[in-house]
């Protein structure tokens, strides 16, 4: 079967460094995905990670353990306009399974 | 810059119409989706194609049908539109063949309401 964890919601405050962890179990697995999504807007994308280890883009880093079937984003110096859904997305052989998302509402 | 256009914002239709989502994509891309997004649900995948006149199922085909006969444009059928077919419907594509990652570009979705 297929399945995603991910926390629903995270709430943080601005400045401060976050953390959403994904759990996934999928067939065929290639590598993860994360999305990022502001309310009624469309789906942006993030980071990839096909090996294990650390990725970083700017103030985003992602991680994937495929040992564990296990990631995470890391967010540092969290800005208000980083208020969003995100999305851990396996990617199978030629498509991505997206879950429920977590909402990130970054406080003053 | 990636432009993916979907034909309709908003769209109200009955139960039992044929509906036809439209999605064009200008970048020359091999690959595009379709997903309904629902609340508690996320996003999940109706079908793909990875190149014209080809298609594949998704995680949850029942009820759609797909059209490819150009590379820039894949249309969604909704072959006779239930209330269970609200919601937001995406639209993504993405470049490349077989295995591997690109990532995806999405339109700004349809919001259909079948009444």
């Amino acid at each position: 079967g297929q399945s995603l964890e991910q926390p629903s919601e995270v709430t943080a405050v601005e400045g401060a460094i976050v953390q959403i962890n994904c759990t996934y179990q999928t067939s065929g697995f290639y590598g993860l995905s994360w999305y990022q999504q502001h309310d009624g807007g469309a789906p942006t994308f993030l980071s990839y990670n096909a090996l294990d280890g650390l990725e970083e883009t700017g103030r985003f880093s992602s991680f994937l353990s495929r040992s564990d079937s296990y990631g995470y984003l890391l967010l540092q110096e969290l800005q208000m306009k980083d208020s969003a859904s995100y999305f851990c997305a396996p990617l199978r052989a030629n498509n991505l399974f997206f879950g429920t998302g977590t909402r990130l509402t970054v406080i003053p | 810059d990636v432009k993916v256009t979907q034909s309709s914002r908003y769209l109200v239709k009955r139960t039992g119409e044929k509906v036809f989502l439209e999605c064009v994509q200008d970048m020359d891309h091999e690959n595009m989706f379709w997903y309904r997004q629902d609340p508690g649900l996320g996003l999940r995948l109706i079908y793909f194609s990875y190149d014209v006149k080809m298609k594949e199922k998704g995680d949850i085909p029942e009820g759609y049908s797909v059209s490819r006969e150009k590379k820039e444009r894949f249309s969604l059928i909704l072959e006779s539109a239930s209330t269970n077919q609200t919601s937001m419907y995406l639209c993504a594509s993405s470049s490349g063949t077989g295995l591997g990652h690109q990532p995806q570009h999405f339109g700004d979705g349809t919001r259909l309401s079948i009444l």
